[in-house]
């Protein structure tokens, strides 16, 4: 069965530090993806970055980068120089292939709260 | 700007209340998904329309129906809301299903059941 686990319920960090976000998987597929999203207190989920499972490079998107470790089988989100805007439920959510129908399968979320 | 637009924002109604919520697109996208979310949870996904191919989730109650009458538009209906529907209802596209397709989300629509 596939699975994502997101053992941080919630995190308190500085302004201006970086973050790391927490995010392990469970999947038979050999093709699957990873996906990071922000849900800010007023509900609209934000793509924040995709990880592909044959990507060889970590993927980057402005201040965000995923921290792929295959073999470990964790997609950590990596959050760099914090800022209050920051503050947010992050969620971890994985697609794999036909087999499990396309569906994402999603984390239970890491509260986020930056403080100044 | 192409989105995904969801109407009402907020919604009230009295239990046993027939509910309809919207949902439209300008992405042009080929899927599209009603999700449920509850407080402090991961959304869940009701069901999807893959163009106009509709398909259920195992668990979802029969209280809950879609329609998709065209590529643009989704509707969510709630024949008989309990209280235990009350959530943040999301509507998502995709250009397509599998691999890196991104899901696009609208600001949802949160619904109060009295």
């Amino acid at each position: 069965a596939q699975k994502i686990t997101q053992t941080q319920p919630g995190m308190f960090v500085q302004e201006k530090e970086a973050v790391t976000l927490d995010c392990t998987y469970d999947t038979s597929d050999q093709s699957y993806g990873l996906f990071w999203y922000k849900q800010p207190s007023s509900g609209e989920m934000i793509f924040l970055i995709y990880q592909g499972s044959y990507d060889e490079q970590n993927a980057t998107e402005g201040r965000y980068s995923l921290n792929f470790q295959k073999a470990r089988k964790s997609a950590n989100l990596v959050i760099s120089a914090s800022q209050l805007g920051d503050s947010a439920m992050y969620f971890c959510a994985m697609r794999g292939g036909m087999d499990s129908n396309y569906q994402l399968i999603w984390g239970a979320g890491t509260k986020l709260i930056i403080k100044p | 700007d192409a989105m995904v637009i969801q109407n009402p924002r907020y919604q009230v109604t009295q239990f046993g209340k027939p509910v309809t919520l919207s949902c439209s697109q300008t992405l042009n996208h080929n899927v599209m998904y009603w999700y449920q979310q509850k407080s402090s949870q991961a959304p869940k996904l009701l069901f999807h329309y893959y163009d106009k191919d509709f398909n259920n989730e195992a668990d979802t109650p029969d209280n809950f129906q879609s329609r998709r009458p065209n590529t643009s538009f989704c509707f969510l209906d709630i024949r008989s809301p309990g209280l235990g529907d009350a959530a943040m209802y999301l509507c998502a596209t995709s250009r397509d299903r599998g691999g890196a397709n991104v899901l696009t989300f609208g600001a949802g629509s949160r619904l109060t059941v009295l």
